[in-house]
């Protein structure tokens, strides 16, 4: 069976400084991934996938994640965070199925980002 | 991006009661998805509507407990029957849109059962 970890519960950053958020993955064959960000009270919003060629994905709100075969890692990454990036976020894998696609979630990771 | 809705926002019910959860999405989709989000936790899918058919649900998750609707492309429903506090979670619909790789979702009904 898939499966999505999340290994931090919970990242603290200052703001301004690098913003990391972790995610590796355990399927067979070559999964989609996904980034997911939910603020209080609000549905999920997209933040980028991976499907192939390049490992560095470029999503909204500048963030990117890179994708690494070998570790079966999909980190998320942003430069610089700002008070605004403190969110739930979800990392996903969806295996692509002719009965129909189906998104496996990591347990999610809260971002707090302090001024 | 796709534009989904559903109503209710939020809900409070009774013990025993069903609630049904409407979604609404912008564009004539294959793909409609409904999940479970239990309060501290992360997403699990019901189950797959799909429209003209039954919808296909995911293990640990039954028609009668969660009858789903789709009676068109842009339109599905979800009810949670005979409901009690286990239930209380966000709902939330999703769709595929424009890039059927890609699942969207709507804002998510919050559902308190007393």
């Amino acid at each position: 069976a898939q499966s999505v970890a999340q290994p931090e519960d919970q990242v603290n950053v200052a703001e301004g400084n690098p913003l990391t958020v972790k995610c590796t993955y355990s399927v067979s064959g070559n999964p989609y991934l996904f980034w997911y960000v939910q603020y209080p009270n609000r549905g999920l919003q997209f933040l980028l996938k991976y499907i192939t060629g390049d490992n560095l994905v470029k999503g909204s709100y500048g963030f990117e994640a890179e994708f690494n075969k070998s570790q079966t890692s999909f980190h998320l990454k942003k430069p610089s965070a700002l008070v605004s990036d403190s969110a739930l976020y979800f990392c996903a894998a969806e295996m692509i199925k002719a009965a129909g696609n189906k998104l496996t979630f990591g347990g999610g990771t809260r971002v707090l980002v302090k001024p | 991006s796709a534009v989904i809705s559903q109503k209710p926002s939020r809900d409070i019910c009774q013990r025993g009661t069903s609630l049904t959860i409407q979604c609404q999405v912008d564009s004539q989709v294959t793909m409609m998805f409904w999940y479970r989000q239990q309060p501290g936790q992360s997403l699990t899918l019901i189950a797959t509507a799909n429209q003209g058919s039954e919808a296909t649900y995911e293990s640990g998750f039954v028609i009668d407990k969660f009858p789903i609707s789709r009676p068109n492309l842009t339109f599905s429903t979800l009810t949670v029957s005979n409901m009690s506090p286990e239930d209380s979670s966000i709902y939330l619909c999703s769709q595929t849109g424009a890039s059927p790789d890609t699942q969207y979702f709507g804002p998510g009904t919050r559902l308190t059962v007393l």
